[in-house]
């Protein structure tokens, strides 16, 4: 059957360190993955999107890898802050023609300072 | 660019009733607009699909009976619940897609709804 799983335990962090959350899934073959924040009480908030044929993708603090072979994608924020505290929910497309995403269940993200 | 508007923020009805939701994409026009729904604690589960002029696309075990969809423009979708009961209660979340195949595969989401049915 097909997975995505997302830690859902949540990770606690020391400000100033870097956060690595994973993602990984099955039975699946996307064509592009995507992270998204979710603050609680409020919709998501597309980050970042990395394609099949891409290995990383950057932008400011946030890094992300994406293993088609491991299928696996690793986000990572560097240099974390306490406002960096929220979900952040992996999402995958298959490319289809309608745009659907498949949302993994989130890893809650607390940094303290 | 790219906000969704969503209204109304929050709505308590009674057991019975009908609620709608609407979803406003207010700079940007909308190829297809998303409906998802999330309970506490969970990830959000994509209810259906829809894209403006046609019916919408609705996910297994999602009744479209009861869920009805109107994508009436690109800029505006609206989700009634029908004939909503308790179980119903949850937080309704809209997205909208600029782009198709190939184009701007993200999504831009809503507020979201939080819907408590007594």
């Amino acid at each position: 059957s097909q997975k995505i799983e997302q830690n859902s335990e949540a990770l606690n962090i020391q400000e100033g360190k870097t956060a690595t959350l994973t993602c990984n899934y099955t039975n699946y073959s996307p064509a592009y993955l995507q992270w998204y924040r979710q603050d609680p009480g409020r919709g998501p908030v597309f980050l970042l999107l990395i394609r099949e044929n891409e290995k990383e993708k950057r932008k400011e603090r946030l890094k992300v890898t994406f293993d088609t072979t491991l299928k696996q994608s690793l986000f990572h924020i560097t240099a974390s802050q306490p406002a960096d505290s929220a979900t952040y929910l992996c999402a995958l497309d298959n490319n289809n023609a309608g745009n659907m995403l498949t949302f993994g269940g989130g890893t809650r993200l607390m940094v303290k300072p | 660019g790219a906000v969704v508007s969503q209204h109304p923020s929050r709505v308590i009805c009674k057991s019975g009733t009908s609620v709608k939701i609407e979803c406003r994409s207010l700079d940007f026009q909308a190829t297809t607009m998303f409906w998802y729904r999330q309970f506490p604690k969970q990830s959000l589960m994509l209810m259906a699909t829809s894209n403006e002029g046609s019916k919408a696309t609705y996910e297994q075990g999602v009744e479209k009976d009861k869920f009805l969809i109107n994508h009436a423009s690109l800029t505006l979708s609206t989700l009634t619940v029908t004939s909503a009961h308790p179980e119903d209660s949850s937080f309704y979340i809209c997205s909208a897609s600029k782009g198709g195949r190939g184009l701007s595969r993200e999504q831009y989401f809503g507020p979201g709804t939080r819907l408590t049915v007594t």
